[in-house]
């Protein structure tokens, strides 16, 4: 089993849908959770860290579900804007600086 | 924000030859940078943790003596593909934490731009 599995997708939704990404992690351990955007051959950029309250950021809201083992990402009101890959990213704590990231899941918006 | 400079981004190179990346934390301070490699429509695997002052931890699989690493500051650490062959292409990104973040995984981290090796 992988250590952080998402659907690699690609979800096509149109602009204005609400879309939903789920990302399970196999080790129980983990600490931290965040949510980075790749464009195509570019660098990942952070979108936003996820915590254990759930959180939200303008249309994105960040879950995690610990006994499930899962994060998730909400994107309301999709833009065009919005076309990437969603990478979630798990890090370990105790000071072990390692993260491993998923696949990513692709999104494509359309007009 | 914090900003990572990697360079080159793009790299064509003969088999054969080594080549260096730089990454460089341009207005924070990084004890810690971390090498990444991604191939096509996969994910970002870690290839090695680089440490100001000591050598750098390698994941398993990632070879020591072919991926030299160096962190010779706490703004700079450098990637060397030594004797590089085609199979040696891909996407190579750094990423660092700021140093007054502490050491705790909680932090994000930040990315430099990436650069894309190919080798013919």
């Amino acid at each position: 089993r992988k250590e952080v599995e998402q659907d690699p997708g690609p979800f096509n939704v149109p602009e204005g849908a609400t879309v939903a990404f789920n990302c399970t992690y196999s080790n129980s351990a983990s600490q931290s959770f965040f949510w980075y955007r790749q464009d195509c051959r570019k660098e990942p950029k952070l979108l936003m860290s996820v915590y254990s309250s759930g959180n939200e950021d303008g249309r994105f809201t960040a879950q995690l579900n610990r006994a499930s083992q899962y994060i998730s990402l909400l994107i309301r009101d999709s833009k065009l804007s919005d076309s990437a890959t969603y990478l979630c990213v798990v890090s370990l704590s105790g000071g072990y600086q390692k993260v491993t990231f998923g696949t990513g899941t692709k999104l494509q918006v359309i007009p | 924000g914090a900003v990572v400079s990697q360079h080159p981004s793009r790299v064509i190179c003969k088999s054969g030859t080594s080549v260096k990346i730089e990454c460089r934390s341009l207005d924070f301070q990084a004890t810690t940078m971390f090498w990444y490699r991604q191939f096509p429509k996969q994910s970002l695997m870690l290839m090695a943790t680089s440490n100001e002052g000591s050598k750098a931890t390698y994941e398993q699989g990632v070879e020591k003596d072919k991926f030299l690493i160096n962190h010779a500051s706490l703004t700079l650490s450098t990637l060397t593909v030594t004797s590089a062959h085609p199979e040696d292409s891909s996407f190579y990104i750094c990423s660092a934490r700021d140093r007054r973040q502490g050491f705790d995984s909680g932090s994000p981290l930040h990315f430099g731009n990436g650069t894309r090796l190919t080798v013919t």
